[in-house]
């Protein structure tokens, strides 16, 4: 089972900034917070991960609360091409094995 | 580009068959997962392997079997094939084993008739 709970579906104005939730109640010390996200039915695609700490790179930001029980991907100016479904995983950092369990994930639209 | 090669990319069967799906991973990634994508059941881990290995084990059927090769290619191989076996089938890999991004390429796409 999925440990994470996302909302079905979002709708964000082009331009603007794209917030989406993850709730991941029963995370533990050692697991991070996984993004991935899946363009139609191309191959999923790495956007972030973090532990504690909120993380920055090139596509997004990722703000996890203090107690880690929940957190946000956000897409700074979400443009047409980032419609798509965004996975929220929580996976543990155990030695040499880690398997990516996918939910049903967040259908984004970017509406022009 | 990911870097991740998946052949073929579509793949027409017939019930009863048997197939193999081949996969390359990334210069320099020592691990390989294997994904099943079908409609109804959404993203579903396979198999992992590592340097060789087998890693990591999740829902995959007895019908299908994996392997890494020396060279770090993957292979899936899927017998018996029944028509709930179509799906996207998604291989991807990763530097290490441990909580590293992993790169999925572009999938197989198995349709069995």
């Amino acid at each position: 089972d999925a440990k994470t709970t996302q909302p079905t579906s979002m709708d964000c104005a082009e331009g603007r900034a794209a917030n989406l939730p993850c709730n991941h109640s029963t995370i533990s010390g050692n697991e991070y917070v996984y993004w991935y996200r899946q363009i139609h039915s191309q191959g999923p695609q790495y956007i972030i991960h973090g532990l504690k700490n909120n993380e920055t790179n090139e596509m997004a930001s990722l703000i996890i609360t203090e107690d880690r029980k929940s957190s946000t991907l956000i897409l700074p100016h979400a443009t047409l091409r980032d419609t798509a479904v965004y996975y929220c995983i929580v996976e543990g950092s155990g030695a040499g094995s880690y398997q990516l369990t996918f939910g049903k994930g967040t259908k984004l639209s970017v509406i022009p | 580009d990911s870097g991740v090669t998946q052949t073929p990319k579509h793949l027409i069967t017939a019930t009863g068959q048997r197939v193999t799906l081949r996969c390359s991973p990334r210069s320099g990634d020592l691990s390989v997962y294997w994904y099943q994508q079908s409609l109804d059941q959404g993203l579903q881990f396979l198999i992992q392997y590592y340097n060789g290995e087998e890693r990591a084990k999740g829902n995959i059927l007895e019908r299908f079997s994996a392997q890494q090769f020396p060279d770090l290619h993957s292979e899936l191989n899927l017998s018996s094939l029944e028509l709930g076996d179509s799906a996207l089938y998604f291989c991807a890999s990763s530097e290490d084993g441990g909580s590293t991004e992993a790169f999925f390429g572009q999938g197989t796409r198995l349709t069995v008739v």
